[in-house]
């Protein structure tokens, strides 16, 4: 069975400081992890992935994000928050033989001036 | 770029009533997927599709059904719409070829509100 818990539904922080947002998933296999991030009234966009390889994965708008595996972690992290990157973010796992993905809760982010 | 076409992005729709929710995508994606989201819930799974006319129940299909007659084309249906299918609708694609850690493409989704 694949779950994903992020803690916190609303994350407040000012421009300018740092942002994270969490993420926990359980997984059986070895998972593939997404962060996709939804402006209000849109779709979901890809903001960065963790499949093999490097741990510490990079993404669009100056996101990254790590996987921790003894922490069965994959927080995002940016250094500075801008006003535009108020949003809602959502964590995904999948793996290599499961044609689903299950997504969290989502954590709405706000940026204060 | 891929997309993924959601046919309105605002209904209402009288309780009752049978609604059809259109996705298409131009990017040959053989895997079609309708999700509905609600305020703190996140994005749960409703049907998914691998193929023309296949179809796969997700975590929630209670009240509705799919249909894939055209690869580019996959539909959601809600026989009988009620209140508690006021929602949020998305619909994703992905290639096979792409591999499953590619990760969905996303249309602007639907926004359905039943009276």
């Amino acid at each position: 069975a694949q779950s994903v818990t992020q803690l916190g539904s609303h994350v407040s922080v000012s421009e300018g400081a740092l942002v994270l947002l969490r993420c926990n998933y359980s997984s059986s296999v070895p998972p593939y992890l997404f962060w996709y991030v939804q402006y209000p009234n849109q779709g979901l966009q890809l903001l960065l992935k963790y499949t093999t390889g490097a741990t510490l994965v990079k993404g669009i708008n100056g996101f990254e994000a790590e996987f921790k595996k003894s922490e069965t972690s994959f927080h995002l992290t940016k250094p500075s928050a801008h006003m535009s990157d108020a949003a809602e973010y959502f964590c995904a796992v999948s793996s290599y033989n499961f044609n689903k993905f299950y997504f969290g809760s989502g954590t709405k982010l706000n940026v204060k001036p | 770029d891929v997309k993924v076409t959601q046919s309105s992005r605002y209904l209402v729709k009288r309780t009752g009533e049978k609604v059809f929710l259109e996705c298409v995508q131009d990017m040959d994606h053989e895997n079609m997927f309708w999700y509905r989201q609600d305020p703190g819930l996140g994005l749960r799974l409703i049907y998914f599709s691998y193929d023309v006319k296949m179809k796969e129940k997700g975590d929630i299909p209670e009240g509705y059904s799919v249909s894939r007659e055209k690869k580019e084309r996959f539909s959601l249906i809600l026989e009988s719409a009620s209140t508690n299918q006021t929602s949020m609708y998305l619909c994703a694609s992905r290639g096979e070829g792409q591999g499953l850690g590619y990760g969905y493409t996303f249309g602007s989704g639907t926004r359905l509100t039943v009276v």
